[in-house]
């Protein structure tokens, strides 16, 4: 069975500039969080989408936003990029939301210049 | 806001010495699960604990959730250089929609 997969795995963009990440979680899973992980900030919750809906957002600026589709892969968009938004972006997906443990993807890792 | 802090932020041991993490939260947490991630890698889950005061082992990892459900540990008994990582605990909050919040980590050196 396929983990976690997200793309693209490294990007680099420059300020002012948006970004779309993508996440196709395990098949059966329909339930999908985002996190940025940076070294002094550790994993920080973004958004968490089940059926197409967002039921929790973490404490993060409009600029970050995410969508669920149908068939359950989801993307997140970063936009007006900040040098303060480079990071790990990890995809993290579960059979339904409070079911247990997350499963991870390898991460976007995203540098902004 | 919700808060989980981890100490110790880092820890150098000498293989085959003792390791262990502790997790505090600032509210009671209805669960707590424990991931590993590996240098250059995504956080695997370990383990969850539910009931207050649980405890449960995986061969040399101990995990202990306290009674009062707002702390946790994980002891790894006699390391190995296999174990090096960075050590996170997630707090399961009662929000309503429950979300999970993550520590701060503990990054585990293990030199040969």
């Amino acid at each position: 069975k396929a983990g976690v997969t997200q793309t693209p795995r490294y990007l680099i963009k420059t300020r002012g500039q948006q970004v779309t990440l993508s996440c196709s979680p395990i098949s059966g899973h329909r339930s999908v969080s985002w996190y940025q992980q940076t070294p002094g900030q550790g994993l920080q919750f973004l958004f968490e989408y089940f059926s197409e809906t967002q039921r929790n957002k973490g404490n993060f600026p409009g600029r970050f936003s995410g969508r669920q589709f149908s068939n359950s892969r989801s993307e997140m968009n970063v936009s007006t990029l900040e040098l303060g938004d480079s990071a790990l972006y990890l995809c993290a997906s579960m059979v339904s939301p409070n079911t247990g443990e997350l499963f991870f993807g390898e991460g976007s890792r995203l540098t902004v210049l | 806001g919700q808060q989980v802090m981890q100490i110790p932020q880092y820890q150098h041991v000498q293989e085959g010495e003792d390791f262990t993490t502790y997790c505090n939260s600032s509210t009671t947490l209805s669960n707590i699960q424990w991931y590993k991630q590996r240098p250059g890698g995504h956080p695997v889950f370990l383990i969850q604990l539910v009931k207050s005061g649980e405890v449960k082992k995986q061969k040399r990892l101990t995990f202990q959730f306290g009674e009062a459900k707002k702390n946790s540990s994980l002891h790894i008994t006699a390391t190995q250089t296999t174990d090096v990582g960075t050590y996170f605990c997630a707090g399961g909050m009662n929000t309503g929609f429950q979300k999970l919040v993550f520590g701060t980590g503990t990054r585990l050196l293990v030199s040969p």
